[in-house]
């Protein structure tokens, strides 16, 4: 049972451009979650997704940022004209639904603006 | 609104002593508590977890208590060893994880 899987792993992007970050939850997880992980910080909650449904965003910037989570496919977080500020990890996690709680992380990928 | 606050920041013990992490948080609705290790580089990995029908949960060397009156909760390490060495992070879980801030842990041989 492969584990939550996210790519890139990396990700280097010049500012203004864009930047998509895919995230393939557990099989048999239909719910994922994004947070962000400032250098030396902690971990920030972004946004809530099920299947084509986003059900809590309110850790996104209202800005430049947005999330899906599509009947077919990875879950894509999409960052557009990217600033230096944007650079971070971002993690994705799965989970089977409410009734379990527990959030299994991907790997991360780690986004630089150059 | 949702906040959890984690103490201490930063930990130093002796290899083969104990290692205490403390949380708090303020949301009444929260009812399960997981606690996550992250190594350098890593992706944060669930370690123990609680939810609020139980006061205290235990795991080899791992325990967690659960006070849901003072809504504090509590990470206990035993017989430390430098593997543990890692960042320590707490949360509560309504729909979302909220993170505490992250405990440095250093094990020492």
């Amino acid at each position: 049972n492969a584990g939550v899987m996210q790519n890139p792993r990396h990700l280097v992007r010049r500012r203004g451009q864009e930047a998509r970050l895919r995230c393939s939850p557990m099989k048999g997880h239909s719910h994922v979650y994004w947070y962000r992980q400032l250098p030396e910080e902690g971990l920030k909650f972004m946004v809530y997704l099920q299947k084509e449904n986003i059900i809590d965003e309110s850790g996104m910037p209202k800005e430049r940022f947005s999330a899906e989570f599509p009947k077919e496919g990875p879950s894509i977080l999409r960052i557009q004209q990217v600033v230096r500020g944007d650079s971070a990890a971002y993690f994705c996690a799965s989970s089977p639904g409410l009734i379990s709680y527990e959030q299994y992380f991907g790997p991360g990928t780690r986004l630089t603006v150059t | 609104g949702e906040n959890v606050e984690q103490h201490p920041s930063t930990l130093s013990v002796q290899e083969g002593d104990s290692a205490v992490i403390k949380c708090t948080y303020s949301d009444s609705a929260s009812n399960y508590f997981p606690w996550y290790k992250q190594e350098l580089g890593k992706r944060p990995q669930l370690i123990i977890d609680i939810r609020s029908n139980v006061g205290e949960k235990k795991d080899q060397r791992i325990a967690v208590t659960l006070n849901k009156t003072a809504k504090h909760f509590s990470l206990h390490i035993t017989e430390t060893q430098p593997e543990d060495s890692a960042v320590y992070f707490c949360a509560d879980n309504t729909d979302k994880l909220i993170f505490g801030t992250g405990t440095r842990l250093q094990v020492f041989p």
